[in-house]
C-alpha cells in the first residue's frame, strides 16, 4: 500500500533549466508535505516542506506546489544546478495522536544536471 | 552540535548472526525514527520511539526485529537471525519534543548479511 508515490524514478535536465520532480498521494489525512534530498552513502536532509492549508511555498530556487484537490504536489528547481545532482523523495506527515507524527516516504526519483 | 549519529557506518554479519544498529539523536532530540531503504526502494518506516517507550512499531516485521530507546544511552535497533533480505541501509532519525516536521537523519548504516 503506497500512500506516497513518484512514478519517475529518474529525470534528466540541463544546467540552467528547469527540473520539476513530482509526487503523488492518495490519504487525504497529510498534513504535511516534505521534500528530502540525499546524495550517495549520506541520509536524507530537509529540503523544503508545505502545510496542506498552503498551495505553494518557496525558498531561494526551490518551489513547492501542493494541488489537494488532484492529491498531487511538485518540486521545481529553478534554475538546475550540477550539485542539485541527487535523488530527490517527497514525504508526507500524518498525525499519530496530535501531538506527534511520522513521515511516509516516496521512492525517490534520481535528478541528474547535465553541465 | 552534533547531529544524528550512528554506528557503525558499515557492518557485516553472517547469515544466523545478530545485528545491532545504534542511533545518537540531535541533542535536545527526544524523538527517534528507524526507516530502512531496501536496494532500489524508498525509505520504509520502521519504528517511531521517545525515551523508554515506543510510541509506533507498525513498520517493524513481526519477528527477529526490535528496537529500544533507554533513559540513558543510544537507541538499538536489533536483528537476531539474520537473512539475505535483511540487507539494507538503515536510517534514523530524530526530532525535538512534540511535531516536528523536518526530521534530522543519520548517515545510515549499511547492514550485509554474507
Amino acid at each position: 500500500d503506497q500512500q506516497v508515490k513518484q512514478n519517475s524514478p529518474s529525470l534528466s535536465v540541463q544546467e540552467g533549466r528547469i527540473s520539476i520532480l513530482n509526487c503523488d498521494y492518495t490519504n487525504s489525512m497529510f498534513d504535511y508535505f516534505l521534500w528530502y534530498k540525499k546524495y550517495p552513502a549520506e541520509g536524507p536532509t530537509f529540503l523544503i516542506s508545505i502545510s496542506s492549508i498552503k498551495d505553494k511555498n518557496e525558498d531561494g530556487r526551490f518551489t513547492v506546489f501542493l494541488n489537494k484537490s488532484a492529491k498531487h504536489l511538485s518540486l521545481h528547481i529553478v534554475p538546475s544546478q550540477p550539485g542539485d545532482s541527487a535523488v530527490y523523495f517527497c514525504a508526507a506527515s500524518v498525525s499519530l495522536d496530535g501531538a506527534t507524527n511520522k513521515l511516509i516516504f516516496g521512492t525517490g526519483t534520481l535528478l541528474a544536471v547535465q553541465p | 552540535n552534533a547531529g544524528v549519529m550512528q554506528n557503525p557506518r558499515h557492518l557485516v554479519r553472517r547469515r544466523g548472526q545478530e545485528a545491532r544498529l545504534r542511533c545518537s539523536p540531535m541533542k535536545g532530540h527526544s524523538h527517534v525514527y528507524w526507516y530502512r531503504q531496501l536496494p532500489e526502494e524508498g525509505l520504509k518506516f520502521m519504528v517511531y520511539l521517545q525515551k523508554e517507550n515506543i510510541i509506533d512499531e507498525s513498520g517493524m516485521p513481526k519477528e527477529r526485529f526490535s528496537a529500544e530507546f533507554p533513559k540513558e544511552g543510544p537507541s538499538i535497533l536489533r536483528i537476531q537471525q539474520v537473512v539475505r533480505g535483511d540487507s539494507a541501509a538503515y536510517f534514523c532519525a530524530s526530532s525535538p519534543v512534540g511535531v516536528d516536521y523536518g526530521y534530522t537523519f543519520g548517515s545510515g548504516t549499511r547492514l550485509t548479511v554474507v
